[in-house]
């Protein structure tokens, strides 16, 4: 039990279909991530939030959308997805954004965008 | 531009010992974490190195050379529930964030055979 909780853990979506990615820490961190996992690539890392606010962006579509509405909550809202966007999708958090700040995972999120 | 190397895969045998290399060509330096992964679940926090020299932590040993670039993961007293994959990530400065953010190589899959 890593503390990190994600719903759903599978997920599959046609095109044109608007859902919603949900992520829960109950470790009390302030630092929550969400990185994209492709099959024979490494973690790629989308949003970074502190406190709520989002501090990193790494250069994702605007068909992902992050929500982080208080310090134990990210959502990842997703819409008009294309196929190579079926990934595992993992939540991470960690304590504060310091160098040495190890991060929990969730068990992620299987998506296919058919 | 950033670059982590790490093997795709290695078997090793039950109670042996076994070392997993990761070479990392980055802008920025801010430490080196180790992660593993069984199937189908999340990462595991295993080691964080950001100064020279050897980190022990019961069975698994982890490795660092800033000059070189160089890491490496021992795995001692191999058993069967050791057969996952291995991340290796670096923090780097100047990729975002105030600390950077982490850079994930591809992951080494260890296979422990009896």
């Amino acid at each position: 039990e890593t503390g990190v909780t994600q719903t759903p853990r599978h997920l599959v979506m046609g095109m044109t279909n608007k859902k919603s990615l949900k992520c829960e820490q109950h470790l009390g961190h302030n630092a929550m991530y969400w990185y994209k996992q492709s099959a024979k690539k490494p973690l790629e890392l989308m949003f970074v939030y502190s406190l709520e606010e989002r501090v990193e962006n790494n250069s994702v579509p605007s068909r992902f959308s992050p929500e982080c509405p208080n310090s134990s909550h990210l959502f990842l809202h997703l819409h008009t997805l294309q196929p190579e966007d079926s990934a595992l999708y993992l939540c991470a958090s960690s304590q504060e954004l310091s160098a040495g700040a190890e991060q929990y995972f969730g068990p992620g999120t299987r998506l296919t965008v058919t | 531009g950033q670059n982590i190397d790490q093997p795709t895969e290695m078997t090793a045998t039950e109670g042996a010992i076994v070392q997993i290399n990761c070479t990392y060509q980055t802008s920025g330096f801010n430490g080196l974490f180790w992660y593993q992964q069984h199937a189908g679940e999340a990462p595991t926090f295993l080691s964080y190195n950001v100064l020279d020299g050897l980190e022990e932590k019961g069975r698994f040993s982890s490795f660092l050379s800033r000059s070189k670039g160089y890491s490496y993961l021992l795995l001692k007293e191999l058993q069967m529930k050791d057969s996952a994959s291995y991340l290796c990530a670096v923090r780097d400065w100047d990729y975002g964030g105030s600390q950077g953010n982490l850079i994930f190589g591809k992951g080494t899959k260890l296979s422990v055979k009896p």
